[in-house]
């Protein structure tokens, strides 16, 4: 079955830099878009970027534009993303999630990870 | 502010029907697919529809979504004490070149 298993989180000062990784199993991960998606405490989900399947296309929100770069390894199976300039409107959750349909471009998310918490304080 | 607007709330009693909206714009319902998503407190969220209207494997057909123009609509059946959860719509907003979700509605079954 599909897993997706999310890592990397933790606590860090304003200003410095964190690095996501998502491991993934159980498909084709090569074949498949993937998202980041997270949601700040007590908030709702806010989408963060996503990747192609060949890692050709990489697309964000405004708010990390330069700041996010998402990235993928489609040989270790494993998304990433690297966080720079971290400020307290980055705290939250962090899920990777799948593409619904291989080979396609926003197709909705088919399954999530359990997230991890990056909390951004000083 | 989202770019999808839901209503923060809404309620049934057990084993009546539901509805949950999603307006947006051109830029985004109006010419991309729509997607629901439900989510328990501290978990991650689960797909419920996908393409407007069709349902993953597992996903009971008391789930049901359809899209109309620019607005997006979620129906919940034979509502279940199981259901109490947020629900958040979402889509792809061509204008913006970024996915977009919807504020998030809290169902309460009463």
């Amino acid at each position: 079955q599909v897993q997706l298993v999310e890592s990397g989180g933790g606590v860090v000062q304003p200003g410095r830099s964190l690095r996501l990784s998502c491991a993934a199993s159980g498909f084709s991960f090569s074949t498949y878009g993937m998202h980041w998606v997270r949601q700040a405490p007590g908030k709702g989900l806010e989408w963060v970027a996503v990747i192609s399947y060949d890692g050709r296309n990489q697309y964000y929100v405004e708010s990390v534009k330069g700041r996010f770069t998402i990235s993928r390894d489609n040989s270790k199976n494993t998304l990433y993303l690297q966080m720079n300039s971290l400020s307290a409107d980055d705290t939250a959750v962090y899920y990777c999630a799948k593409e619904v349909t291989d080979y396609d471009f926003w197709t909705g998310y088919r399954n999530w990870g359990q997230g991890t918490l990056v909390t951004v304080s000083s | 502010q989202s770019v999808l607007t839901q209503p923060p709330s809404v309620s049934a009693a057990p084993g009546q029907k539901v509805t949950i909206s999603c307006s947006g714009s051109s830029s985004n319902i109006g010419n991309n697919y729509v997607s629901w998503y439900q989510q328990f407190p501290g978990t991650a969220p689960k797909l419920l529809i996908y393409d407007n209207n069709k349902r993953p494997s597992g996903i009971p057909d008391r789930f049901s979504g359809s899209k109309s123009g620019t607005s997006a609509t979620l129906g919940i059946t034979g509502l279940q004490t199981g259901d109490e959860a947020d629900y958040y719509c979402g889509t792809w907003d061509t204008s913006l070149s970024a996915g977009v979700f919807g504020g998030g509605t809290t169902l309460t079954v009463l």
